[in-house]
């Protein structure tokens, strides 16, 4: 089993919906989290951090359950920009990377 | 601050030929990490440093591949001799702290390395 496991996708999604996707992680000793997300042919950026109680920034909502080992990434009234590939991190005490999910958002 | 900068952004080498990977820090950061993405593997960690010492080098494909960090700011990846399965793109990132949590790792833009 993968320490950091994404479904690939894609993720096909209307322009306006709402998508979420999940990441697990096998390591319940794990410190922190992230969402990274990366355009086509560009380095991957930080999107958020994701922290125990939840956090939002604007459409953008991150969760973690450390019970059921995951996190989750919800997007709102998804936008074409949103088109790209989001990639879950897990700190344990050094960065273990999940292989991403690709979202596309169509007009 | 320009951020981490990677050189050369594309490398197109023969089969058997040397490559070296530069990469600067954002200055201040004392954590570097390599990392290698192809279509097929994803993002791989090839190895880590934390105030210059190579702490993780397990992903490290083979003999053929080294880094070194000669100062605090500066690294380098070598390739030799290259093969065709060695094309990927390479990316650089540093950070502040190894493994504190809520690290943030900053990339550079990547050298997109083809082997022919």
């Amino acid at each position: 089993r993968k320490e950091v496991e994404q479904d690939p996708g894609p993720f096909n999604v209307p322009e306006g919906a709402t998508v979420a996707f999940n990441c697990t992680y096998s390591n319940s000793a794990s410190q922190s989290f992230f969402w990274y997300r990366q355009d086509c042919r560009k380095e991957p950026k930080l999107l958020m951090s994701v922290y125990s109680s939840g956090n939002e920034d604007g459409r953008f909502t991150a969760q973690l359950n450390r019970a059921s080992q995951y996190i989750s990434l919800l997007i709102r009234d998804s936008k074409l920009s949103d088109s790209a590939t989001y990639l879950c991190v897990v700190n344990n005490y050094q960065l273990i990377w999940g292989a991403g999910t690709k979202l596309i958002i169509k007009p | 601050d320009a951020g981490v900068i990677q050189s050369p952004r594309h490398e197109v080498t023969e089969m058997g030929q040397e490559v070296t990977l530069r990469c600067k820090l954002i200055s201040g950061h004392n954590s570097l990490f390599w990392y290698r993405q192809t279509m097929m593997r994803g993002l791989e960690l090839l190895i880590y440093f934390n105030n210059n010492v190579p702490i993780d080098d397990s992903g490290m494909p083979e003999d053929r591949f080294s880094a070194k960090m000669p100062n605090a700011s500066f690294s380098t990846l070598k390739i030799q001799p290259s093969e065709p399965r060695d094309s990927a793109v390479y990316f650089c990132a540093s950070s502040l702290g190894r493994g504190l949590p809520n690290t943030e790792a900053f990339f550079g833009q990547g050298t997109r390395l083809t082997v022919v």
